[in-house]
């Protein structure tokens, strides 16, 4: 089956600047991959998904980036504010869907 | 649309009692799906359904577990008896269509159930 590994598990960054989150897998099948934020006392909540046919996807402060050699895929947030802090979940999924382990990320003001 | 609705929101059991948590997923939606998350295990899929049907349920950890969906609207994840390793937040999420995974899945706000 899918195994979905994240990295790091906690960053903390300053307003204003970048982050970026890293996963990993291991079915060369997936084809759909999911970024969920998750809210402290809430579900998570998709912000951006990516398809194995496209590289890179963009949705304002919010990119996306899939290397299917290599079995990556990123989050990036540019520009982050305070209201950006949660944990970021990453999945892989073709038959089944398989979450990374969560990145808590801290924006200090 | 009010978007997938859980309850209870919190629910505190002791060891042994049956424990009953409830999903309503988002009108017209074919897909629902049981969760389960914790901080040793992260969020693991439990079981799914495809149009009330159960497609795979190879998630749910023991004969202890069921889950039913009588309806398009309704369904339940039920535990009997519960024990303390339940503890977890158990998350119901409902997704339009697609093939299998490939479409956007929809989280409820979550049980936060404690088995004392």
């Amino acid at each position: 089956g899918e195994n979905v590994e994240q990295h790091p598990s906690t960053l903390s960054v300053q307003e204003g600047d970048s982050a970026v989150i890293k996963c990993t897998y291991s079915d060369s099948a997936s084809n759909y991959f999911p970024w969920y934020k998750q809210e402290l006392g809430k579900g998570p909540q998709l912000i951006i998904d990516i398809r194995s046919n496209v590289g890179e996807k963009k949705d304002q402060r919010i990119a996306v980036t899939l290397n299917k050699t290599a079995k990556h895929f990123s989050l990036h947030i540019t520009e982050t504010q305070p209201e950006d802090s949660a944990v970021y979940f990453c999945a892989a999924s073709n038959n089944d869907m398989r979450f990374g382990a969560g990145t808590r990320l801290t924006v200090k003001p | 649309d009010a978007g997938v609705i859980q309850s209870p929101r919190h629910e505190v059991t002791e060891m042994g009692q049956e424990v009953t948590l409830r999903c309503k997923p988002i009108s017209g939606h074919d897909y629902l799906f049981w969760y389960r998350q914790t901080m040793m295990r992260g969020l693991e899929l439990l079981i799914y359904f495809n149009n009330n049907v159960p497609i795979d349920d190879s998630g749910m950890p023991e004969d202890r577990f069921s889950a039913k969906m009588p309806n398009a609207s309704f369904s339940t994840l039920k535990i009997q008896p519960s024990e303390p390793r339940d503890s977890a937040v158990y998350f119901c999420a409902s997704s339009l269509g697609g093939i299998g995974f490939t479409d956007t899945q929809y989280f409820g706000p979550g049980t936060r159930l404690t088995v004392l």
